[in-house]
């Protein structure tokens, strides 16, 4: 069964700080992942996607995708309050629908 | 309009009924993709529509059914709800052919369901 695992957290981090998110998935033919940020009570909203080894900056993010390692993370840069959020780690696994982990819980510490 | 529109919002049933969701596309979307979250899990995949068909199925049994209008509107029926049915119901859409796979998911706020 292809699964995407995370550490459900709760991860805490200062404000400022960096808050570094980690997931790995099961299936080495994996070609597409995305990070969505759900804040409580809310649906998920998509942050990144990324679909080639190295890193993927957009503003205070970085999604970092390892291949060989079967490996994704998503650095949050200059933390803020507002960040936090239940962050969810997505792979497409072939022609299957999107493949979610169990999220991980971010609160940054004012 | 834009986005995703999901209702109802809210609702509870009791054990053994029947329920309908709605869900209206983001447009020019023509593929709905239906999740069911439970408390402190990630979302998992029902079932997706494109194009009116059903267009794969996660591992959810024959009385969760699904309906996509011509109007790529949407509805997820479950019939002889039972208490683990309890969960966030999320619709999203997508701009897919059969064979692409999901790409980006917009979602819609969700059904949250309550099975007494």
């Amino acid at each position: 069964q292809k699964e995407v695992e995370q550490n459900s957290g709760p991860l805490s981090v200062p404000e400022g700080a960096i808050a570094s998110l980690n997931c790995t998935y099961s299936d080495r033919g994996s070609q597409s992942f995305f990070w969505y940020r759900q804040y409580s009570g809310k649906s998920p909203e998509l942050i990144m996607s990324i679909y080639s080894n190295g890193d993927k900056e957009d503003g205070r993010f970085t999604a970092q995708l390892n291949k060989a390692s079967q490996y994704v993370s998503l650095l949050i840069r200059d933390s803020q309050p507002s960040d936090s959020a239940t962050y969810l780690c997505a792979a497409l696994f072939g022609n299957e629908k999107l493949t979610f982990g169990t999220g991980t819980r971010l609160t940054i510490i004012p | 309009e834009t986005g995703v529109t999901q209702s109802p919002t809210h609702l509870i049933k009791t054990r053994g009924q029947q329920v309908t969701l709605r869900c209206s596309s983001q447009s020019g979307h023509n593929t709905v993709s239906w999740y069911q979250q439970a408390l402190g899990q990630g979302p998992q995949f029902i079932f997706q529509y494109y194009r009116e068909e059903e267009n794969g199925r996660g591992n959810f049994p024959p009385r969760f059914s699904g309906l996509q209008f011509p109007n790529y509107s949407s509805e997820l029926n479950v019939n002889a709800l039972e208490l683990d049915d309890s969960a966030l119901y999320l619709c999203a859409s997508s701009l897919d052919s059969p064979s692409s796979g999901a790409n980006v998911l917009t979602f819609g706020a969700g059904s949250r369901l309550t099975v007494l």
